[in-house]
């Protein structure tokens, strides 16, 4: 089972900032990684399919990048709305689809 | 629209049955593979099980297999999940989710929660 570990577990930066969140796995995904964001309450949302697109009526400030082993998300600019926990998935080798623990993004 | 909605959750004793049901309308159900995905309270997302298409084809996380079975029901757009020997460890929030084109949940239901407390 391939082990996906998110860093930092929690990221305090403010409106208009820029974030940078990180996803390792524990062996080559190709670029079949996912990014979901999640809101309190809510069924988590897809950003980014296969690394690097966005899903249907993402924003452009979000974006993914990486292959193989090491992904990163990134919000070019944060607004109000984004602050949220964040998921990364692997869909490469499986079953099982493995998710990582997340990341939550507050507000400082 | 393409919409999810989940029901059938509720309190069972451990040990105990339930089946949860996830109805799908605003695309051709019949097209798509579908998952269950789930959540303990305050911890992170889990692939519980998986359904082809046609549902020839199914898959199960090793924490519920031999206990749970995914099935579909194409001509009433309708995914199942028969839980069974529910254990504490199995209360969670569950949500079905579309597998898209991309290969991704593209669509989730707004989760059903699972209680398991004598």
């Amino acid at each position: 089972e391939i082990v996906l570990t998110q860093s930092p577990a929690t990221l305090s930066l403010s409106p208009g900032e820029r974030a940078t969140l990180s996803c390792r796995a524990s062996q080559s995904v190709s670029s079949y990684l996912a990014w979901y964001q999640q809101k309190p309450g809510q069924a988590p949302r897809l950003l980014i399919y296969d690394a690097s697109n966005r899903a249907t009526g993402i924003p452009a400030r979000f974006s993914g990048g990486g292959s193989g082993t090491d992904f990163t998300l990134t919000i070019s600019s944060l607004e109000p709305e984004d602050f949220a926990v964040y998921y990364c998935q692997q869909r490469s080798n499986w079953p099982p689809i493995t998710f990582g623990q997340g990341t939550r993004l507050e507000i400082k | 629209e393409v919409q999810l909605v989940e029901s059938g959750g509720g309190l069972v004793q451990p040990g105990g049955s339930l089946r949860l049901s996830c109805a799908a309308s605003g695309f051709t159900f019949s097209s798509y593979a579908m998952h269950w995905v789930r959540q303990a309270p305050g911890k992170g997302l889990e692939y519980v099980s998986a359904i082809s298409s046609n549902g020839g084809s199914t898959y199960y996380a090793n924490s519920v297999k031999g206990r749970f079975t995914i099935s579909r029901d194409n001509s009433k757009n309708t995914l199942y999940l028969q839980m069974g020997s529910l254990r504490g460890e199995d209360m969670a929030v569950y949500y079905c989710a579309r597998v898209g084109g991309s290969g991704s949940h593209d669509y989730w239901g707004q989760g059903t929660l699972v209680t398991v407390s004598s």
